[in-house]
């Protein structure tokens, strides 16, 4: 059973596209993340949810919209896809808020062509 | 924010030789400290944490790591690497009661036989 389980795993798509990407975990954890990897592999935080509430939004632009359904589920909606969204997009989930220890999902490779 | 630095990009180390992952950290009055390893085409997984207490903290696999408050430091260590150790492996710090971790750009293990 994956503990933070990610779908697609793999999308590329066309510029000006609208994609989404959908994370579930079902290790009972309350707060769940996303992260962007970019091709040098530098990791970065995007958002935080917590009880389904947004606890973190970086500075992301607004094409990027997180949504969580429930409390095991959040999903990472992209409006009018860029070449540069394009990079490895990370789903975690913690039991505290502090997210002192996160497990990751496997990752979606999204590439914007 | 937190900021880390890794201080090698690429870590190139035979089979059953040891290895150490330098990561240093911008200082602060207190601060958690973390190290994930990343496999090929895998999430990230917490090798171990530091909190408080113990300077050396002892994870999974084999790894250990120790803190170093006034160096600023938590270099990571193994004795004695193996081929399945070859990852990437990712430092992150948070201050205590903020919410999100900051990575450090990673270190490319390649252990060969």
């Amino acid at each position: 059973d994956t503990a933070v389980s990610q779908t697609p795993k793999y999308l590329v798509t066309q510029m000006g596209n609208d994609k989404s990407i959908k994370c579930e975990q079902n290790l009972g954890h309350d707060t769940m993340y996303w992260y962007k990897q970019d091709s040098k592999k530098f990791l970065k935080i995007m958002f935080s949810y917590n009880n389904k509430e947004l606890i973190i939004n970086e500075t992301v632009p607004n094409r990027f919209s997180p949504k969580s359904p429930d409390k095991a589920h959040l999903n990472l909606h992209i409006n009018s896809l860029e070449l540069g969204d394009s990079a490895v997009y990370f789903c975690a989930s913690s039991q505290d808020v502090l997210g002192l220890e996160a497990f990751f999902g496997q990752g979606t490779r999204l590439t914007v062509v | 924010a937190q900021s880390v630095t890794q201080l090698d990009s690429q870590v190139p180390v035979f089979e059953e030789a040891p290895v150490e992952l330098r990561c240093n950290y911008s200082s602060s009055v207190s601060v958690y400290l973390f190290w994930y390893v990343q496999y090929p085409n895998q999430g990230l997984q917490l090798l171990l944490k530091y909190l408080s207490g113990s300077t050396l903290v002892k994870g999974i696999n084999g790894f250990e790591a120790e803190f170093n408050k006034s160096q600023t430091s938590f270099h990571l260590r193994k004795p004695s690497v193996h081929i399945s150790d070859t990852a990437e492996y990712f430092c992150a710090a948070a201050p205590p009661g903020d919410y999100k971790l900051s990575f450090g750009a990673g270190t490319t293990v390649t252990v060969r036989a």
